[in-house]
């Protein structure tokens, strides 16, 4: 069964405006985390932001937000006030447990093109 | 901290050529993995150092694949009589237990291309 799920394969969004991207989630693990990362075409994964599965407030990062809905497995990244430089691929990642090996499971990602 | 470096960015070699890449991780980073990326997906797991002791390995890593981590510093990914489906990009991550979430920090990545 896939772990992480990002539904969408692509979205445009208009410089300045905000946009979200979707995550889902599958693991039978009471204690995990989950995390973004962007992926611009120079290939590097830059890590966004992080939400424990015990956090009980969605975690920020600048113009980045985590939606955590606990309940429904999902773990939606909101990017505020786009801009050019946030286009690039999004990946949705998580490790499960605290006593495995610490490895992330990624999702397939989101390209996300911003428009001026 | 200097950030994650891999060396080199980019190899082409021939089929059943060896290759070696080489990953230095955040100073004091005492765990340490490898990805790989097809085109069009996300990275997959490959393996996993804590300090030099190799903690688990992926089924993906058949048995022409071996890394090592010798002094649980830098380490590197050899792949043997390399073949066109080893072409990808190949990411390395390092992350500390000590620093709150335990986030892993990539490198830029080496791109494989097999001829």
């Amino acid at each position: 069964a896939q772990k992480i799920t990002q539904t969408q394969p692509g979205m445009f969004v208009q410089e300045k405006e905000a946009v979200t991207l979707d995550c889902t989630y599958d693991t039978s693990d009471q204690s995990y985390g989950l995390f973004w990362y962007k992926q611009p075409s120079s290939g590097e994964m830059i890590f966004l932001i992080y939400q424990g599965s015990y956090d009980e407030q969605n975690a920020t990062e600048g113009r980045y937000s985590l939606n955590f809905q606990k309940a429904r497995k999902s773990a939606n990244l909101v990017i505020s006030a786009s801009q050019l430089g946030d286009s690039a691929m999004y990946f949705c990642a998580m490790r499960e447990g605290m006593d495995s090996s610490y490895k992330l499971i990624f999702g397939s990602g989101t390209r996300l093109l911003v428009r001026p | 901290d200097t950030g994650v470096s891999q060396d080199p960015r980019h190899k082409i070699t021939k089929r059943g050529q060896n290759v070696t890449f080489r990953c230095d991780p955040i100073s004091e980073h005492n765990r340490l993995y490898w990805y790989r990326q097809t085109l069009g997906q996300g990275p997959e797991f490959l393996t996993y150092f804590q300090n030099e002791a190799q903690l688990e390995k992926s089924r993906l890593l058949s048995d022409r694949f071996s890394a090592e981590r010798p002094k649980g510093s830098f380490s590197t990914l050899e792949i043997q009589r390399t073949e066109q489906g080893d072409s990808a990009m190949y990411l390395c991550a390092s992350s500390s237990p000590t620093r709150g979430t335990d986030t892993q920090y990539f490198g830029p990545g080496t791109r494989l291309t097999v001829l």
